[in-house]
């Protein structure tokens, strides 16, 4: 059973058109959940991390809001520079320091 | 502020034999963590070190293993190496403060069985 699961698992948006990518969660508690940006070839870039619901953050294009069952990564206005795959990643309230990943949104802004 | 560095960035290796991976966390990071990511499969934990001791493992085999030295530096070990092995293999570093968990990736090592 999935813990995290993430959709769509592909989109492609043309420059300017703006979408959400959803991250929803089935753990017991949580303790953070992050998302993150991954080139191919690349290692994850650290984005965001949210604690609680209700929290937003912002971060030029991106902006990523948190509910107590799921989280959206909204990109406004992309450009063709934002293509990647967008992963997000809990922390549970389990006492082990580990996140457990999606399986990622691949991103493709067309110009 | 340096990121975090892998080291050797690609890897072959013949079934059945053995391979250390290398990392080096932020400095100031006391935290790392290694994860496989594999396309099936996605990114998996592996384990994490704090203060030279592991203070959390996933659920693999016991091929696999790592350590952490003073310097917090950080090797992974895979002994008896398997074709499912080849992946991306990432370090990541946090701080280790128990209320944040932060982590940031180095750009892996990847590692191919043949």
């Amino acid at each position: 059973e999935d813990q995290v699961t993430q959709s769509p698992e592909a989109l492609r948006l043309q420059e300017g058109e703006s979408s959400s990518l959803n991250c929803s969660y089935t753990v017991s508690g949580l303790r953070g959940l992050f998302w993150y940006r991954q080139d191919p070839g690349k290692g994850p870039e650290f984005l965001f991390t949210l604690y609680s619901a209700g929290e937003e953050k912002e971060k030029e294009r991106l902006k990523a809001t948190l509910t107590k069952k799921e989280s959206f990564l909204h990109i406004t206005a992309p450009k063709p520079e934002d293509s990647a795959t967008y992963l997000c990643a809990v922390w549970e309230d389990t006492g082990r320091r580990a996140l457990t990943f999606g399986s990622g949104t691949r991103l493709q802004v067309q110009p | 502020k340096a990121g975090v560095t892998q080291t050797p960035r690609y890897l072959i290796k013949t079934r059945g034999q053995q391979v250390t991976l290398s990392c080096s966390p932020i400095s100031g990071h006391r935290s790392v963590s290694w994860y496989q990511q594999t396309p099936g499969q996605g990114l998996q934990f592996l384990f994490e070190y704090f203060s030279e001791t592991q203070r959390n493992k996933g659920n693999f085999p016991g091929r696999f293993s790592g350590r952490q030295f003073s310097n917090s530096r950080s090797e992974m070990n895979v002994s008896t190496l398997e074709l499912g092995d080849s992946a991306l293999y990432l370090c990541a570093s946090s701080g280790g403060d128990r209320g944040t968990y932060e982590q940031y990736f180095g750009p892996g090592t990847r590692l191919t069985v043949t």
